[in-house]
Parts: structure tokens; C-alpha cells; sequence
């Protein structure tokens, strides 16, 4: 069965730093594009960044851009999510997810809330 | 950035009707990379439609997606007990790769 499993969620204070883990299985993770997706309480989902198959290609949402990294390892079936410099408005559900074609696939996600 | 505006913002309706969809880009989309989502309370989105009119894999045929540059349109022919749910579009042509606002579609 296809999996994503995201980690490293929970509370941190404004100014604060967590890493985001998605573990992969059941697919070919190193041949997709992966993307990170954040929905706050209440709210749709935000695109947050996405990276190419073999980290060639990375981009960012004006929002995260110079506080969030998004990185993967291929041989480890993971992707990341570095946060830096956390804000009350980073509060939200983070997914991991593919880009959408044939088939796509979402983790089921891990809270983040930053308050003092 | 692309601002993608989906009408309505609620859409009530009764099991066995035909709904429809609507999503506007702010400009033209390359390529027709549009996609819809579903949301039920509690879970992650879930993929309908990709290419702004092509089913995903295991999505029943009662969903389809049409439109071309700036206008795209999803229905769904007869609303089943677990089609009430709230929907998004995503543009993929550009970044940053929006989300619309969504629509809820409730029982009426």
C-alpha cells in the first residue's frame, strides 16, 4: 500500500524552529516531485514549496520563502521540511503530497501550533 | 501570482442532483494544469481530476472536469451521500501553486 507518513509536528514558540519529516513507501518516491501543503484551522490549503524528483528544481511560497527548506533524500524514501523563524500564522496541519496527475497521494499530516 | 476564485461559495443541494463547479484564474493557465480536489471533514484532500479534465485513478465517472485557459468547471452528475464535502482547485502551471477558496457543497 502507497504511504505517507509525516512527523516532527507539535508546539513551538514564535521564533522557534521545527523539522518536518514525510516518510515514503509503497511507490517510486525518487521518480516524484514532491510537494509540502499547510491548511490552518478553518482554512483551504496553501501551497507551500515543491521539489523536483532529483532536487533540481525548488520553489517557495512568498509566505515561507528565506524561513522554510525543503529537501529530500532519495535513498531514505523522505522528504523534509526545515522551519525556521515560526510564526502564530504557521499554525496549521502540514502535508506531504504529490503533485497532482494520474495519481496522487497525501499524507494524512502533523499539527504545528506556535504560541508562547 | 495566479488567484484562482471558485463560485459558488456554498452550494446546497439534494442527493441524485447534478452539481456544478466553478473555478476562474486570474489569468490564463499554462497547459490547462488545473486540478480538483475533495475534502471531507477530518482527512486530507483527495485528487478528482488533473488537466483540468482527466479523472484520477479510481475516481468515479459521476465526476468531470472541463474548461480551458481561465475558466474551468467541475460536475458532478448525481450527488451520492458522500459527495457532500467542500472542493478546492489548484492551479500547477506557475509558481506559486495556488489553491481556490473552495466550495462547500451541503445536503439541502
Amino acid at each position: 500500500d502507497v504511504q505517507l507518513v509525516e512527523s516532527g509536528g507539535g508546539l513551538v514558540k514564535p521564533g522557534g524552529s521545527l523539522r518536518l519529516s514525510c516518510a515514503a513507501s509503497g511507490f517510486s518516491f525518487s521518480t516524484y516531485s514532491m510537494y509540502w501543503v499547510r491548511q490552518a484551522p478553518g482554512r483551504g490549503p496553501e501551497w507551500l514549496s515543491s521539489i523536483s524528483s532529483v532536487s533540481t528544481y525548488i520553489y517557495y511560497a512568498d509566505s515561507v520563502q528565506g524561513r522554510f527548506t525543503i529537501s529530500r533524500d532519495n535513498a531514505k524514501n523522505s522528504l523534509y521540511l526545515q522551519m525556521n523563524s515560526l510564526r502564530a500564522e504557521d499554525t496549521a496541519v502540514y502535508y506531504c503530497a504529490t503533485p497532482p496527475t494520474e495519481i496522487a497521494f497525501w499524507g494524512q499530516g502533523t499539527l504545528v501550533t506556535v504560541s508562547s | 501570482e495566479i488567484v484562482l476564485t471558485q463560485s459558488p461559495g456554498t452550494l446546497s443541494l439534494s442527493p441524485g442532483e447534478r452539481a456544478t463547479l466553478s473555478c476562474r484564474a486570474s489569468q490564463s493557465l499554462s497547459s490547462n494544469y488545473l486540478a480538483w480536489y475533495q475534502q471531507r471533514p477530518a482527512q486530507a484532500p483527495r485528487l478528482l481530476i488533473y488537466d483540468a479534465s482527466n479523472r484520477a485513478t479510481g475516481i468515479p465517472d459521476r465526476f468531470s472536469g472541463s474548461g480551458s485557459g481561465a475558466d474551468f468547471t467541475l460536475t458532478i452528475s448525481r450527488l451520492e451521500p458522500e459527495d457532500f464535502a467542500v472542493y478546492y482547485c489548484q492551479q500547477y502551471g506557475s509558481s506559486p501553486r495556488t489553491f481556490g477558496p473552495g466550495t462547500k457543497v451541503d445536503i439541502k
